[in-house]
């Protein structure tokens, strides 16, 4: 089974870090491009960052440059968000998912999901 | 303030088809290809088209997307309860280097 599980959430304050950690099975980890995507308690979709197959290319939304850096391990079919200086609106449920395969950043599998609080 | 402009809510009855639009500019929609989400209370969100006017595996033809200009829409016919849903169009934006939502669109079958 094609499969994304999120892990690495919780409660942290702000100015804090923490690093979520995505584990994939069921498919070839290494093809894809990968993403994060978060949702503000009762709010939209945002779009957080993106890494390329080999990690040789990562983008990542304004408001988490510099602070949020992406990163993946192919060997042990992992993703990982590494978040530092935590601010009150990073607080949502992050989401790893996987671009399809036609290059138009369609994410046609996501985890379940993982909760970050940032709260003092 | 999203950068791609939807509607914040939608309804119909069932049997009817309702669409929903997605407005963006030059830099996303205008130049990139548009794909769409619906999302359920409480589970993650699903790929619903993707391309402009693909359908994934599983996805009912009831679903369709098009795209005009630096528009976008998602028709969905023989509206069906468990349609209810949230959705999202979502693009590339060239000159963000990112990938952009819109702000969903809640849709009520009446």
């Amino acid at each position: 089974e094609v499969q994304l599980v999120e892990s690495g959430g919780g409660l942290v304050q702000p100015g804090g870090s923490l690093r979520l950690s995505c584990a994939a099975s069921g498919f070839t980890f290494s093809s894809y491009w990968m993403s994060w995507v978060r949702q503000a308690p009762g709010k939209g979709l945002e779009w957080v960052a993106n890494i390329k197959q080999g990690g040789s290319e990562k983008y990542y939304v304004d408001s988490v440059k510099g602070r949020f850096t992406i990163s993946r391990d192919n060997a042990k079919n992992s993703l990982f968000l590494q978040m530092n200086s935590l601010r009150a609106e990073d607080t949502a449920v992050y989401y790893c998912a996987r671009d399809n395969l036609y290059g138009d950043d369609a994410f046609d599998i996501w985890g379940q999901g993982t909760m970050v609080t940032v709260s003092s | 303030q999203s950068v791609l402009t939807q509607p914040p809510s939608a309804s119909g009855t069932p049997g009817q088809r309702v669409t929903i639009s997605c407005s963006g500019s030059s830099s996303n929609i205008g130049s990139n290809v548009v794909n769409w989400y619906h999302q359920f209370p409480g589970t993650a969100p699903k790929l619903l088209i993707y391309s402009n006017n693909q359908r994934p595996s599983g996805v009912p033809d009831r679903f369709s997307g098009s795209k005009s200009g630096t528009s976008a829409s998602l028709a969905i016919s023989g509206l069906q309860s468990e349609d209810e849903a949230d959705y999202y169009c979502a693009a590339w934006d060239d000159s963000l280097n990112a990938v952009v939502f819109g702000g969903g669109t809640k849709l009520t079958v009446l």
